[in-house]
């Protein structure tokens, strides 16, 4: 499976836009790239995901590098519940049988009031 | 609509005992899958299955076994329970094999 690489932890002021980053360098062309989100206590909730253009959605954007090899997931005016794990995750849908997702460690977003 | 739905939401058991954990999918989707998650990590692919077969298997040992159902719900049983077997185990749905997943909110287990 393709790997992503996320910093471990961000910190965010709430109202101000909050841009988490992703590497996906081994990356090919079948895979997409998934954000999702988890809040403490809680299962991960979908937030977005795309293939080669930038996506937006009434949660976040997605930004995609033109060489796919990054992505960044950015919300627009972060709140108190934007404080989550956000996980990004590549998923092949190349016509695989297997269409598991493959989570890492993800990026602990802190909003500070 | 409803979501994902789990049950039972907290369940403590012991050491060699044996438990079920069962998942109703959303309405619609005939996809279920597993995901384990341990504490301070994020959830690892136990199964998936879709129109009742077993569709992907991921890196656990033959204690852990799940079916579907004609409805499309799920049960998830784990055998002869390990104190490492402690985790939040992650329902997700989806509409096919290859749709976004949805998970439900997770049944706590503790084993003693």
């Amino acid at each position: 499976d393709a790997k992503t690489t996320q910093p471990n932890s961000m910190e965010s002021n709430e109202e101000e836009p909050v841009h988490l980053p992703c590497n996906h360098s081994t990356i090919s062309g079948t895979d997409y790239i998934h954000w999702y989100r988890q809040l403490p206590s809680q299962g991960p909730e979908y937030v977005i995901h795309g293939l080669t253009s930038n996506v937006n959605n009434r949660m976040a954007s997605l930004a995609i590098a033109e060489d796919r090899k990054s992505s960044t997931l950015i919300l627009h005016r972060a709140t108190l519940r934007d404080a989550a794990v956000y996980y990004c995750i590549l998923r092949d849908r190349g016509g695989g049988s297997n269409y598991k997702l493959t989570f890492g460690k993800g990026t602990l977003l802190t909003v500070n009031p | 609509d409803a979501g994902v739905t789990q049950s039972p939401t907290h369940l403590i058991k012991t050491r060699g005992q044996h438990v079920t954990l069962r998942c109703s999918p959303i309405s619609g989707h005939k996809s279920v899958s597993w995901y384990q998650q341990v504490l301070g990590q994020g959830p690892q692919f136990i199964f998936q299955y879709y129109e009742k077969e077993e569709r992907g298997r991921g890196n656990f040992p033959d204690r852990f076994s799940a079916r579907q159902f004609p409805n499309y719900s799920s049960e998830l049983n784990v055998n002869a329970l390990l104190l490492g077997d402690s985790a939040l185990y992650l329902c997700a749905s989806s509409e096919w094999l290859e749709e976004t997943q949805y998970f439900g909110p997770g049944t706590r287990l503790l084993v003693l």
